[in-house]
């Protein structure tokens, strides 16, 4: 069974350009999240998306990001016009409707953008 | 926002040589995780813990959650090299109807061999 798949694995984008991020949940898991880690530091959390829907936004900051999980394909996260301060690794996780150990959270690779 | 409080930033032991590690909430929280990030790489479970008071083992790593709801610890007996990576605590923060993940800032683990 694969686990959460994002891509790409590293981005490399010049100040102003857009970011997109992909994430393919686990099989059967139609919740997503999407955090932030910036060196040395935990990760953050940014968003929580099921099918078609925003359910908790508060992590994101409110201008030039955006995230969505259509019915069919991955949850992206675009970031619009790029800067500096966004180099960070950025993580999808993915899990089952709780409670308890059906919504563990299971975690991708990362995308590592580097903004220039 | 809420905050927990990990520590230690950072351990250098010996091959061989047990690891303990805690985190720590000035809020109640009823889920704590415990994850393992190898460098590169997503966080990986290790131990989740849903009860205060409860002690749950996974191999050499035995963790508990703190009767009061704020704390829990990580302990690591006879570490090897491959567990060398940064352990993160985290807590299930309900804002709404699923939670989002908390997270401590990490304890970095050197073994040496």
């Amino acid at each position: 069974n694969a686990g959460v798949m994002q891509n790409p694995r590293h981005l490399v984008r010049r100040r102003g350009q857009e970011a997109r991020l992909r994430c393919s949940p686990m099989k059967g898991h139609s919740h997503v999240y999407w955090y932030r880690q910036l060196p040395e530091e935990g990760l953050k959390f940014m968003v929580y998306l099921q099918k078609e829907n925003i359910i908790d936004e508060s992590g994101m900051p409110k201008e030039r990001f955006s995230a969505e999980f259509p019915k069919e394909g991955p949850s992206i996260l675009r970031i619009q016009q790029v800067v500096r301060g966004d180099s960070a690794a950025y993580f999808c996780a993915s899990s089952l409707p709780g409670p308890g150990l059906s919504e563990t959270q299971y975690f991708g690779p990362g995308t590592r953008l580097l903004v220039l | 926002g809420q905050q927990l409080n990990q520590s230690p930033q950072s351990m250098f032991i010996q091959e061989g040589e047990d690891v303990s590690m805690n985190c720590t909430s000035s809020s109640i929280f009823n889920t704590w995780l415990w994850y393992k990030q190898d460098p590169g790489e997503g966080p990986v479970l290790l131990i989740a813990l849903y009860k205060a008071g409860e002690l749950t083992s996974n191999g050499r790593l035995t963790a508990q959650f703190g009767i009061t709801r704020k704390d829990s610890f990580l302990n690591i007996s006879a570490s090897i090299p491959s567990d060398v990576g940064i352990y993160f605590c985290a807590v299930l923060n309900y804002g709404g109807s699923q939670g989002n993940l908390i997270f401590g800032k990490g304890t970095k683990l050197s073994v040496k061999p």
